[in-house]
């Protein structure tokens, strides 16, 4: 089976930085993402790594280790619109002629307090 | 640009009844369709996926349905609805180009009483 973990949980404050770690365990790697989503409503998509190394996009980083089956997702600057929930998603390559899908985790609710 | 839509928004069905979900994607042609389930405090389920007129995928055996009769158009059916089928319904679209990021909709909240 896939196995995707993260913390279920995790404060912080204001300007903060706050790091939310994934580690995943799949039968294949066609990639990670990482979504972003607000109470009530869709996912939307933050960022993606396939290779190792970090993806900086203004206030938001993400790294990937495939060696370690470790990805992290960096928020700098932290606002009150951060709280949310972020989910750790891998992409596992189909068999044949099916298609790969995306085994997400359970997301991490962050909680920006002022 | 590519926009998806799903309706309805909400819906509240008593136990035993029907249902039918729609989700169109606008601004893209042959997109992969997929459907989820997100119930309260677990994470995103994959129901069923497409990756053509009539060609569907089932994740999880239930008693939903899915049919795509139209390229940008999928919908998730059921003939008679369980307590255990509420939950926040997501569609989502991917184009298959390397990255095959996908896209959500706003999603429907079923609540089954």
């Amino acid at each position: 089976g896939q196995n995707i973990d993260q913390p279920t949980e995790m404060t912080a404050t204001e300007g903060a930085i706050v790091q939310i770690n994934c580690t995943y365990q799949t039968s294949g790697f066609n990639g990670l993402f990482w979504y972003q989503q607000h109470a009530g409503e869709a996912p939307t998509f933050l960022s993606y790594n396939v290779l190792d190394g970090l993806e900086e996009k203004g206030r938001f980083s993400s790294f990937l280790s495939r060696s370690k089956g470790y990805s992290y997702l960096l928020l700098k600057e932290l606002q009150m619109k951060d709280s949310a929930s972020y989910l750790c998603a891998v992409s596992v390559p189909g068999r044949g002629s099916t298609l790969g899908r995306l085994y997400f985790g359970r997301g991490t609710q962050l909680t920006v307090w002022p | 640009s590519q926009t998806i839509h799903q309706w309805p928004a909400t819906l509240v069905q008593p136990v035993g009844s029907p249902l039918s979900l729609e989700c169109t994607v606008e601004g893209t042609s042959n997109p992969n369709l997929y459907w989820y389930r997100q119930a309260a405090g677990r994470g995103l389920q994959l129901l069923f996926y497409s990756v053509g007129i009539g060609q569907i995928s089932s994740e999880v055996p239930q008693n939903l349905s899915a049919s795509r009769p139209q390229d940008r158009q999928f919908i998730l059916s059921s003939k008679k609805l369980l307590l255990s089928d509420s939950g926040f319904y997501l569609c989502a679209w991917s184009v298959v180009r390397g990255q095959e990021t996908q896209y959500f909709g706003p999603g429907t909240r079923l609540l089954v009483l």
